[in-house]
């Protein structure tokens, strides 16, 4: 088994540019949550699916930051604009029966 | 009061020691309790789920107390590589998901020194 998978691993870009990350969950895993995870704030759950529909997007910054799960093996998150502020790690998590598996994470840079 | 409340440390215990920390949570409705490891520039990882009778994984104990709204890990005969941080996670306490949205505390740091 592969575990989550997320792209890319490492992201630098520019104030004002759009960033896409991406995340293929375990196969068979029926939820999948994205967080991001700052020294100072720690890990926030920005959004979270269950059977590919948004249940709770009440994490999610602000308008700038949006997700979609289009199918049940496909997510991603869209920042744009990126703003400095948003430089963090990106993980996305998969779980079945509350046990959660989390991807390597998206080291995002925003200059 | 905060969902998932931990001390942040960090805990500086020397290799060998007992080292034991709390985790209080506020939704009493909460059912799943977990213990997540999370190495430096790495994704939490699953460490063991906390059952009411408390459960034991080696040397590592996990115990809840439902009326003082708490759990807590114990760490036997600390190794140098249990140094991490220990994330506290509850679930959302809604009886009718499964899947139902889990609580990260902010985690505790542990350092074991040589």
């Amino acid at each position: 088994d592969a575990g989550v998978i997320q792209s890319p691993r490492h992201e630098v870009t520019e104030m004002g540019q759009e960033v896409t990350l991406r995340c293929k969950p375990i196969s068979g895993h029926n939820s999948l949550f994205w967080y991001r995870q700052t020294m100072m704030r720690g890990l926030e759950l920005l959004i979270y699916f269950n059977n590919n529909v948004p249940i709770d997007d009440s994490g999610m910054p602000e308008d700038r930051f949006s997700a979609k799960m289009p199918n049940a093996s496909f997510s991603t998150l869209k920042i744009q604009p990126s703003e400095p502020r948003d430089s963090a790690v990106y993980f996305c998590a998969s779980s079945f029966l509350q046990t959660q598996y989390f991807g390597p994470g998206t080291r995002l840079l925003v200059l | 009061r905060k969902e998932v409340e931990q001390d942040p440390g960090p805990f500086n215990v020397p290799e060998g020691a007992t080292v034991a920390f709390n985790c209080t949570y506020s939704n009493s409705a909460s059912q799943s309790f977990f213990w997540y490891r999370q190495d430096c520039r790495k994704e939490p990882k699953l460490l063991m789920s906390v059952y009411s009778s408390g459960n034991e994984d080696g040397r590592f104990t996990a115990q809840l107390n439902r009326a003082s709204q708490y759990i807590s890990l114990l760490i036997r005969d600390s190794k140098l590589s249990d140094s991490a941080t220990y994330l506290c996670v509850v679930n959302g306490g809604n009886p009718l998901n499964r899947d139902d949205k889990i609580i990260f505390g902010k985690g505790t740091r542990l350092h074991i020194l040589p």
